[in-house]
């Protein structure tokens, strides 16, 4: 079975700290996804990236960054948290490079609290 | 926006009946995913149904899709306490996945 992990299931931040959300597939796919889930909103892309060092905005990539600098892990960044970005964070994989529409396999969630 | 919409946003019913679910979208589409997630945690993929089909069925699950009315329904027949949790859908296409807001099953005993 494909095993996301994330990090951290609960994590405690500041307003203005720099955050480091850490996600690691162990399937070799090629291709990872940071989604934020918020109420009523549903699951929202930031960023994903189909290879090592590539990434590509998602539908709201503002005040994130991403990093794939090795295939099986995938980090996002919160340059300067703030209030708006408290949310639950999911990560996901799927094989086949570009292929978007391949059924995804998430991690169990970072429940983020910025204060 | 291809961002299906479920169908009811929560849900309530006895143990053994059965569930429908339902999602809507507005365009075209590669292939329509179900998912299903428990409280607090991530999402598990169901079932995939690509656009060329009509029926799918997994288990006690079954997906239909109509491509002219553009939605799909979840069936979970004889429900179990153990099926409560969010439903979404995701429809893709090309290069992108959307997926919906979801349905909150609640089991009763």
């Amino acid at each position: 079975d494909v095993k996301v992990t994330q990090s951290s299931r609960y994590l405690v931040k500041r307003t203005g700290e720099k955050v480091f959300l850490e996600c690691v597939q162990d399937m070799d796919h090629e291709n990872m996804f940071w989604y934020r889930q918020d109420p009523g909103l549903g699951l929202r892309l930031i960023y994903f990236s189909y290879d090592v060092k590539m990434k590509e905005k998602g539908d709201i990539p503002e005040g994130y960054s991403v990093s794939r600098e090795k295939k099986e892990r995938f980090s996002l960044i919160l340059e300067s948290a703030s209030t708006n970005q408290t949310s639950m964070y999911l990560c996901a994989s799927t094989p086949g490079q570009g292929v978007i529409g391949q059924p995804q396999h998430f991690g169990d969630g970072t429940r983020l609290s910025i204060l | 926006s291809q961002q299906g919409e479920e169908d009811p946003q929560a849900l309530s019913i006895q143990e053994g009946e059965n569930a429908t679910m339902n999602c809507s979208y507005k365009t075209s589409i590669n292939n329509l995913q179900w998912y299903r997630q428990n409280s607090g945690r991530g999402l598990v993929h169901l079932i995939l149904i690509r656009s060329n089909e009509r029926e799918k069925h997994s288990g006690r699950l079954r997906v239909t899709l109509d491509t002219s009315k553009k939605s799909s329904s979840l069936l979970i027949t004889a429900s179990r306490a153990a099926d409560t949790a969010s439903y979404f859908c995701a429809t893709s296409r090309d290069d992108k996945i959307i997926f919906g807001k979801g349905t909150r099953l609640h089991i009763l005993p």
